[in-house]
């Protein structure tokens, strides 16, 4: 099964500083790979994802991250985080050719400090 | 708003008691999952209907259960709840069940509070 790793749980910065989450995952085969952000009281909402081609994915609200396959990682990157940035961010991860299901992390809480 | 329903979005009930949860996917998915977030395990899969059927289990306790009817909304129904179950669950959809690169939208969940 796939296990997902996201670490600094609670991460706080003012507005204008750069965002870096780390996810890492395990499992030994082809990975399809997600982001989700949970703004305060809503659901998830998909910020970007992987299945396959260029590493470099680029998703809503200026959100990026890079697959790097050998690193078992699909880190999540902004420039410039704003104060509307501030939700609790997830990977997750799901295996082609087997079932669906997602495997997530724990979860980053981004706080923006305005 | 992803297209996804859920209702109710609050449930609030007792120990020993039962409960179901309603779901909707979206338009012209076939897939539903539902998932659990508490703030002790984090986001859990529990189980997932492909076009009725049943396709796949996670940590799902035997006191729960979930169909998906032929209209493709789905039920998850939570027996003798017990404190410990009180999470908010979401439910998500997808066009396929397996195998190709698919995405899961998510709806708003329902907060299930049991004292």
């Amino acid at each position: 099964a796939q296990s997902v790793s996201q670490h600094n749980h609670h991460v706080i910065l003012s507005e204008a500083a750069s965002l870096e989450l780390g996810c890492n995952y395990s499992y030994g085969g082809t990975v399809n790979l997600f982001w989700y952000v949970q703004y305060p009281g809503q659901h998830l909402q998909l910020l970007l994802k992987y299945f396959s081609g260029d590493p470099l994915v680029k998703g809503i609200k200026g959100f990026e991250a890079e697959f790097i396959k050998s690193k078992f990682s699909f880190n999540l990157r902004k420039p410039s985080v704003q104060w509307s940035d501030t939700a609790e961010y997830f990977c997750a991860v799901n295996a082609p050719g087997g079932n669906n299901r997602l495997a997530f992390g724990k979860g980053n809480q981004v706080v923006v400090i305005p | 708003d992803s297209g996804v329903t859920q209702t109710p979005k609050h449930l609030i009930t007792a120990t020993g008691q039962r409960v179901t949860l309603r779901c909707s996917p979206r338009s012209g998915d076939l897939s539903v999952y539902w998932y659990q977030q508490s703030l002790d395990q984090g986001l859990q899969f529990l189980i997932q209907y492909y076009n009725g059927e049943e396709r796949a289990k996670g940590n799902i306790l035997e006191r729960f259960s979930a169909q998906q009817f032929p209209d493709l909304h789905s039920e998850l129904n939570l027996s003798s709840l017990e404190l410990g179950d009180s999470a908010l669950y979401f439910c998500a959809s997808s066009v396929a069940g397996q195998g190709i690169a698919d995405t899961q939208y998510f709806g708003p969940g329902t907060r299930l509070t049991v004292l």
